[in-house]
């Protein structure tokens, strides 16, 4: 089992482009969530999504979207970048039955010029 | 809200030291505690876990118990390699708001020296 992969590792873009991060699982997660990572404040929460076509905002959702047509993917989509999000993104899963044991991919490293 | 606060890092050591992480927690309830490890370029991982008052998690050598009456959950171990250098988050569960999700720390990253 490959986890939790997310695509891509590292991009730089410029203030107005857009971009779509993936998220994948192949572990029948029925949760997945979207954090941003950012220097001494922890991992808050971007967006999350309890199944398949349902989606919900979390702590930090401005400026973000987000789409899980398939349960295995959720994606996370920034239509107008700014420099305020620069950062790293993590994307998470975890079985419905689980007290939040999440599994975590390995990250996505975003510039916004 | 529900909040997490972890003693700002870094914190440095020798290998073989003794290492005590803290981590305080303020929540409604009574919540699953967590410590995650972030390995350098990596995601992070479940290093263990609490889910009840007085419970012990442990791995790998670490170990943390949940404190009801001091709301901590201070992750020790008691002799510490290079290869435990990362950076190390306490989580609390939290289901205001309507959904479940994890509270994180700010996070402490630890750096151990031959």
């Amino acid at each position: 089992n490959a986890g939790v992969t997310q695509t891509p590792k590292f991009r730089v873009l410029k203030t107005g482009q857009s971009m779509t991060l993936l998220c994948a699982q192949d572990m029948n997660h029925e949760y997945m969530y979207w954090y941003r990572q950012d220097p001494g404040m922890g991992l808050r929460l971007i967006h999350y999504s309890v199944g398949e076509g349902t989606t919900a905002k979390g702590e930090v959702p401005d400026g973000y979207n987000v789409s899980r047509l398939k349960k295995q993917n959720f994606l996370l989509g920034l239509e107008s970048a700014a420099p305020s999000q620069t950062s790293v993104y993590f994307c998470a899963s975890k079985p419905k039955a689980s007290v939040n044991e999440q599994f975590f991919g390995p990250g996505t490293r975003l510039t916004v010029l | 809200g529900d909040s997490v606060t972890q003693m700002e890092g870094p914190v440095t050591l020798s290998e073989e030291a003794f290492l005590t992480i803290n981590c305080t927690y303020t929540a409604t309830g009574y919540p699953s505690l967590f410590w995650y490890v972030q390995y350098p370029g990596e995601g992070l991982q479940l290093l263990l876990k609490a889910t009840k008052a007085d419970d012990k998690g442990s791995n790998k050598g670490f170990e943390a118990t949940y404190r009801k009456e001091t709301t901590s959950f201070h992750l020790e171990k008691g002799s510490v390699q290079v290869s435990d250098s990362a950076v190390y988050f306490c989580a609390l569960s939290d289901f205001s708001g309507g959904y479940n999700k994890l509270i994180f720390g700010a996070g402490t990253r630890l750096a151990v020296h031959p």
